[in-house]
């Protein structure tokens, strides 16, 4: 098993542009969702899925947008990218969404916006 | 807002002392965790507390959860240098779809010195 796969590990964009950061998880798990790390923070929930064709938002999800059309795939798309935007995204699963059972993360997509 | 809040947010202890890390929440919960981050990288789940539990322990990990207080504490006995990381508490919030999201603390950045 893999566990879960994000791609690309780094990313620099420029003001404005838009782009997608992947998401794979290999488990069946129907819980995914994404986060960003800012320096020296937690974790803030952006968006969030309990399966397939059924999101919901965050903490903070202005500027993005997701969606889950199978179960293994949870894509993040930054619609223009901001400087504000750049941070350490971590994407994460878990077999259901009742909060009883652990998070597995990702290794993470450093993004910069200049 | 995040739910959970850790303190310190930065400790520096010897090797073979004990760590404690505290974590205060402000809504009712289902369950607590903890995770583990190694230099930016993804978090690790450590343990988790059931709301009706008041103790767990896992190897060197002893974690306890006062639900009166919102707040629990992370002790890690007899610390080696490879326990050099940040950890975060994580606590469920119920969602308008009767789903949990995993909120995450600020976390405390333990450095153990050799």
């Amino acid at each position: 098993n893999a566990g879960v796969t994000q791609t690309p590990e780094f990313q620099v964009l420029k003001t404005g542009q838009s782009m997608t950061l992947q998401c794979a998880q290999d488990m069946n798990h129907e819980y995914m969702s994404w986060y960003r790390q800012d320096p020296g923070m937690g974790l803030r929930l952006i968006h969030y899925s309990v399966g397939a064709g059924i999101t919901d938002q965050g903490e903070v999800p202005n500027g993005y947008n997701v969606s889950r059309s199978t179960t293994e795939d949870f894509p993040l798309r930054l619609l223009s990218a901001a400087p504000s935007q750049t941070s350490v995204y971590f994407c994460a699963s878990s077999y259901s969404g009742t909060g009883l059972v652990e998070a597995f993360f990702g290794q993470g997509t450093r993004l910069t916006v200049v | 807002s995040q739910q959970g809040e850790e303190d310190p947010q930065a400790l520096s202890i010897q090797e073979g002392e004990n760590a404690t890390m505290n974590c205060s929440y402000k809504t009712s919960i289902n369950n607590l965790q903890w995770y583990r981050q190694n230099s930016g990288r993804g978090l690790v789940h450590l343990i988790l507390i059931r709301s009706n539990e008041r103790e767990k322990h896992s190897g060197r990990l002893r974690v306890t959860l006062d639900t009166s207080k919102k707040s629990s504490s992370l002790l890690i006995t007899a610390s080696r240098a490879a326990d050099t990381a940040s950890y975060f508490c994580a606590t469920d919030a119920l969602s308008m779809d009767s789903s949990y999201k995993l909120i995450f603390g600020s976390g405390t950045r333990l450095l153990v010195r050799p």
